[in-house]
C-alpha cells in the first residue's frame, strides 16, 4: 500500500487566500484525522473523521477552517481566508481500530502563508 | 495544564548509550498509550503501542506504562546514530478514538 497520500506537500501563499489540503487515506481505514504541527503547540488534532463522518471537530481554530470528505477514499481541508499564523505543518492520518489503534501519517503538508 | 507532557529536551547522547524517554500524562481514562518517532521532515511513525498498564518490548526498544503514577516510558537499548528523532508520545481512551500528543523530545545519537 502507498501509505497515506497529501498533497501539495509544500505550500506558499499569501494572506487571504483560499488554501485547500488534499488527503487519500489508505484504503480500508475507516477513521480519518487532521492534525496541526508547530514549533509553539507541538501535534494538535483538528477534526477526525469515522466512516466520513466528522465526529470530533473541536480542535478546529475557527470558522475559517472546514474539512471535508466526500468519500471513503479523499478529504480535504481548506482555510479561507488564510492568515500567516496558520503557516504549520498539516498532517493527516487515518486508521482502522481492528489493526490495534495504530495510526498511520502521510508525510505532510508544508504550509507558509506570507 | 496540558494532558500529556513531555521534556522537549534536546537530548544528546553517545552511541551505545541507553536512552529514558518520559511523559506525564493527566487523563486517567487513557487506555492506550504510543510512541512514535519523527524524522525531520517527515511524518510520524509508530514505534510502539501498549494497552493500560505493563511493559512491552520490541527489538532495543521497551515501552513502559504505570496507571497508578500516570507515566509513560520509552527505553532505547544500544543506541544508534538512526535513532537520532523527535520522539513522541500519545494517549487516547479507545481504540480508534483521538490521540493525544506530547510536544515531542528531540533524540541525537553522536557516532
Amino acid at each position: 500500500d502507498a501509505g497515506v497520500i497529501q498533497s501539495p506537500r509544500h505550500e506558499v501563499t499569501e494572506m487571504g487566500q483560499e488554501v485547500t489540503l488534499r488527503c487519500k487515506p489508505i484504503s480500508g481505514h475507516d477513521y480519518l484525522f487532521w492534525y496541526r504541527q508547530t514549533m509553539m503547540r507541538g501535534l494538535e488534532l483538528l477534526i477526525y473523521f469515522n466512516n466520513n463522518v466528522p465526529i470530533d471537530d473541536s480542535g478546529m481554530p475557527e470558522d475559517r477552517f472546514s474539512a471535508k470528505m466526500p468519500n471513503a477514499s479523499f478529504s480535504t481541508l481548506k482555510i479561507q481566508p488564510s492568515e500567516p499564523r496558520d503557516s504549520a505543518v498539516y498532517f493527516c492520518a487515518s486508521s482502522f481500530p481492528a489493526e490495534g489503534n495504530t495510526i498511520y501519517f502521510g508525510e505532510g503538508s508544508w504550509l507558509t502563508v506570507v | 495544564q496540558k494532558e500529556v507532557e513531555q521534556d522537549p529536551g534536546p537530548l544528546s547522547v553517545p552511541e551505545g548509550a541507553i536512552v529514558s524517554l518520559n511523559c506525564t500524562y493527566s487523563n486517567s481514562a487513557f487506555q492506550y498509550f504510543m510512541w512514535y518517532r519523527q524524522y525531520s521532515r517527515k511524518g510520524p511513525e509508530l514505534l510502539m503501542y501498549t494497552y493500560s498498564s505493563g511493559n512491552k518490548e520490541d527489538g532495543r526498544f521497551t515501552a513502559q506504562v504505570d496507571k497508578s503514577s500516570k507515566y509513560i516510558s520509552l527505553f532505547i537499548r544500544d543506541s544508534q546514530p538512526s535513532d537520532s528523532a523527535t520522539y513522541l508520545c500519545a494517549g487516547c481512551l479507545t481504540s480508534g478514538s483521538r490521540l493525544t500528543f506530547g510536544e515531542g523530545t528531540q533524540l541525537t545519537v553522536n557516532p
